[in-house]
């Protein structure tokens, strides 16, 4: 089975500080995402990478870096936060190939004061 | 971002039902992916479709690639309790990494 695991299932963080969402998958997936979740709005992409150091801006980038130096881990970066990145952020991986289904992990649910 | 149009967008039904769900695009897929989601948790993979027409089963559940490409449709029998939580549609198209969701069905059984 995929295993995709985040480092947190609860944060709070203070507006302003600088925020590291961690996400590591053990099935040597080439592509890793990390989405945000908020009522009504569905699964928003923020970045995805499809190699090691390789990074693309998804639909929502503003606000949000990535960092993806080995295979395994896929970071996110709130580099300053502020109360309207307050949600839930998952992360997903999949096979490099076309068509390959994503798997997620449990999510960060992040609240920022 | 572009989302895909899920219907509908809540149930409530009684436990030994059958639940039927569907996803509509605009735009033509190459994949469909079922995903359920339980409260506080990630979404999980249910079902997985590649081809137009195709019909895929596991367990209870039952999903089908429609023939124009461009809707797919999720079908539970004999609902439980468990089936309770977040029902997501994810559609990929040709030449893209990135799967559009749709908003969801939450599903709500009553005993």
């Amino acid at each position: 089975d995929v295993k995709v695991t985040q480092s947190s299932r609860y944060l709070v963080k203070r507006t302003g500080e600088k925020v590291f969402l961690e996400c590591v998958q053990d099935m040597d997936h080439e592509n890793m995402f990390w989405y945000r979740q908020d009522p009504g709005l569905g699964l928003r992409l923020i970045y995805f990478s499809y190699d090691v150091k390789m990074k693309e801006k998804g639909d929502i980038p503003e606000g949000y870096s990535v960092s993806r130096e080995k295979k395994e881990r896929f970071s996110l970066i709130l580099e300053s936060a502020s109360t309207n990145q307050t949600s839930m952020y998952l992360c997903a991986s999949s096979l490099g190939h076309q068509g390959q289904p994503q798997h997620f992990g449990d999510g960060t649910r992040l609240s920022i004061l | 971002g572009q989302q895909l149009n899920q219907s509908p967008q809540s149930m409530f039904i009684q436990e030994g039902e059958d639940v039927s769900m569907n996803c509509t695009s605009s735009s033509i897929f190459n994949t469909w992916l079922w995903y359920k989601q339980d409260p506080g948790e990630g979404p999980v993979l249910l079902i997985a479709l590649y081809k137009a027409g195709e019909l895929t089963s596991n367990g209870r559940l039952t999903a089908q690639f429609g023939i124009t490409r461009k809707d797919s449709f999720l079908n539970i029998s004999a609902s439980i309790p468990s089936d309770v939580g977040i029902y997501f549609c994810a559609g990929l198209a040709s030449g893209t990494y990135k799967y559009i969701f749709g908003t969801g069905t939450r599903l709500k059984v009553l005993a």
